[in-house]
């Protein structure tokens, strides 16, 4: 079975604080995936890595950074944390999509992050 | 562009009745379709997923999904519903060909009485 390990299931820093959330797979997954998810608003893509150093926008990347120096590993970074970066966020990740991009997406638990 | 709308954010059902979850697509390609289901505390699992082929898709737990492309509709169902089935369930919708990225619905949470 994949396995996706996020290193922190619950998170509290302050605002202004520079936040390091860790995402670890174990099955040579090439693509790697940072959602946040809010209630009503289901699961919004932040940033999208399909090989290692390279990176993707997603749909929300504002106040977000990543880095991927090793193909197993993929960390979001929040550069000055705000109170509305005050979520849960969710990593995933799956083999290349190829033709049509059928190949389902394997999550982690979660990390519930709060900003005071 | 690609979209995905879950009609009703929270259904209640009892316990041995049909469960209908609804989950409607736009997709400028043909989609790939898949629903995930979240426990409370917990990451997404799958449940099942469209792919090309059969329209009827079976999954884990007794749910299967039907992909009707006249309706773009990909409904989710379960003909008895058990108390281990109350969940938050996600209906999700590939973001262009070879992407490997999804839309993921707003989510509807399944209560289930006793």
């Amino acid at each position: 079975d994949v396995k996706v390990t996020q290193s922190s299931r619950y998170l509290v820093k302050r605002t202004g604080e520079k936040v390091f959330l860790e995402c670890v797979q174990d099955m040579d997954h090439e693509n790697m995936f940072w959602y946040r998810q809010d209630p009503g608003l289901g699961l919004r893509l932040i940033y999208f890595s399909y090989d290692v150093k390279m990176k993707e926008k997603g749909d929300i990347p504002e106040g977000y950074s990543v880095s991927r120096e090793k193909k197993e590993r993929f960390s979001l970074i929040l550069e000055s944390a705000s109170t509305n970066q005050t979520s849960m966020y969710l990593c995933a990740s799956s083999r290349p999509g190829g033709a049509g991009s059928n190949q389902p997406q394997h999550f982690g638990d979660g990390t519930r992050l709060s900003i005071l | 562009a690609q979209s995905v709308t879950q009609l009703g954010s929270h259904v209640s059902v009892s316990e041995g009745a049909l469960v209908l979850l609804r989950c409607n697509y736009s997709s400028s390609v043909p989609p790939y379709l898949f629903w995930y289901v979240q426990y409370p505390n917990q990451g997404l699992q799958l449940l099942l997923k469209y792919t090309t082929g059969a329209t009827l898709v079976k999954g884990i737990n007794g749910f299967e999904a039907e992909f009707k492309k006249s309706e773009t509709s990909f409904h989710l169902t379960k003909p008895s519903a058990h108390m281990s089935d109350a969940a938050e369930y996600f209906c999700a919708v590939t973001k262009g060909s070879n992407t490997g990225k999804l839309i993921f619905g707003q989510g509807t949470t399944l209560q289930v009485k006793p």
